[in-house]
């Protein structure tokens, strides 16, 4: 069974404090993904990273994937309070997905 | 371009009762996966089908049923309900990306509440 394992679990920061979220996996994936979640709502897709090694950057957030393609972490400058949700990371075994448990960010004003 | 729906967005049942949900994937995408969300277990996936075809399964019982129509409109069925089924229930179309992995865009999700 490939397992994606997401840490922290549970994240609460001050707005305009950086933080790091991480996903690591034993296993090796051809494409991973990177998903924000809001209570009640579908996860929506922040980002794709398909190369070892890649960095990815949306605005105040970085992506990289791990030069194994097995880990990945995201990494969020200055957050916002628009910034709370449910954090997901998702490993592509050609079109099996398999997600972490999610981090859970709150982002006090 | 519409995104994937889903219908109904919210659903409440009863035990042994049996439901089913419908998915629209976005045009042009043919694989259609759906997963269960709850608290506890996050989101495991149920199935995927791709050109009518069931190319990938989960781990759940029997009772835990899909198909996709020639339009690649699909639909799950969950027969005798228990109350563990009740859960957010969520349908995600994929592509193929330029570099070659695939990536999922995910419907709002049907809740369905099993009393």
């Amino acid at each position: 069974t490939q397992l994606l394992e997401q840490s922290p679990q549970f994240l609460s920061i001050q707005e305009g404090e950086n933080l790091t979220v991480y996903c690591n996996s034993s296993s090796v994936f051809s494409s991973l993904q990177w998903y924000r979640q809001e209570p009640g709502e579908g996860p929506v897709l922040l980002v794709t990273v398909v190369t070892g090694g890649e960095v990815k950057k949306l605005k105040r957030l970085t992506f990289q994937f791990g030069d194994a393609r097995k880990d990945s972490s995201l990494h969020i400058t200055a957050a916002q309070p628009g910034d709370t949700g449910l954090y997901l990371c998702a490993g592509d075994d050609f079109n099996k997905f398999y997600f972490g448990s999610g981090t859970k960010l709150n982002v006090k004003p | 371009k519409a995104g994937v729906t889903q219908t109904p967005r919210y659903l409440i049942k009863t035990r042994g009762q049996q439901v089913t949900l419908s998915c629209s994937p976005i045009s042009g995408h043919r694989s259609v996966s759906w997963y269960q969300q709850t608290p506890g277990q996050g989101l495991q996936f149920l199935f995927e089908y791709f050109s009518e075809t069931q190319r990938n399964k989960g781990n759940f019982p029997g009772r835990f049923s899909g198909r996709q129509f020639s339009n690649s409109r699909s639909e799950m069925n969950v027969s005798t309900l228990e109350l563990g089924d009740s859960a957010l229930y969520l349908c995600a179309s994929s592509r193929l990306t330029s570099g070659g992995g695939y990536e999922q865009f995910f419907g709002p999700g049907t809740r369905l509440t099993v009393l």
